[in-house]
């Protein structure tokens, strides 16, 4: 596709559910992140993909956060036993290089309310 | 602690009228500056990237300027239309992962603009 794709575009669950948010980064790059952001502020790093090897994981907020990219290019977020603090928009971003001012391609986000 | 702050926090002005959006940071250490327009409902999207080196980047009728000896940056918008209306964003980069050349970016709050007709 042209540009990041995220699904789903919104999602409503239940406390304590489980949910999987799914990015299929631009063909061919090599970066991907994901960012979480709430309502009214700026996006907040939460983990970093060089290919298929997650090199920062630093900023998942609990243990109830996991991200994989078994193949190096879709990536899943999921947030299990999910909580109200957890609702927010979660950015997808990818970039064609490592290099520190590659230009990064954000997808729309999807908007997770748990209620 | 890296930290990016912009003001104003929200701005209205006139269809076809210039405004200047600002941003300080203290994130150390600095690799790059970005400003990213954020339109309601969609990702942000990427308008200049400045690094050190650089003090003015320019793109159509935004043009952004970078003292790194301030650590400030602003973001003028010339001749304003309603499609300007949008979260302007300011992002650091800090370059911490030098081996992996993992980009860490600090995100400022934004500043939301209104252009009025």
């Amino acid at each position: 596709g042209a540009g990041v794709s995220q699904s789903p575009r919104y999602k409503v669950a239940k406390r304590g559910q489980d949910v999987a948010l799914r990015c299929d980064p631009i063909s061919g790059h090599v970066s991907l992140f994901w960012y979480q952001q709430a309502l009214g502020q700026g996006p907040e790093f939460l983990t970093y993909f060089q290919n298929e090897a997650q090199l920062d994981k630093s900023g998942l907020p609990s243990d109830r956060f996991f991200a994989e990219r078994p193949e190096g290019s879709v990536s899943t977020l999921k947030i299990q036993r999910t909580q109200q603090e957890d609702s927010a928009v979660y950015l997808c971003a990818s970039s064609l290089e490592t290099r520190f001012n590659s230009p990064l391609h954000f997808g729309n986000g999807t908007r997770l309310t748990v209620t | 602690k890296n930290q990016v702050e912009q003001s104003p926090q929200s701005l209205i002005i006139l269809e076809g009228k210039n405004c200047t959006l600002q941003c300080n940071y203290t994130v150390s250490p600095f690799s790059n500056l970005r400003w990213y327009k954020q339109d309601t409902g969609r990702g942000p999207v990427s308008l200049t990237i400045m690094t050190f080196s650089e003090n003015t980047k320019s793109n159509g009728r935004y043009t952004a300027t970078l003292d790194a000896d301030t650590k400030q940056s602003s973001l003028h918008i010339t001749a304003s239309q309603l499609s300007d209306s949008a979260s302007y964003i300011c992002v650091v980069s800090a370059s911490e992962g030098w081996n992996t050349g993992f980009q860490k970016l600090v995100f400022g709050t934004g500043t939301r603009l209104l252009v009025s007709p």
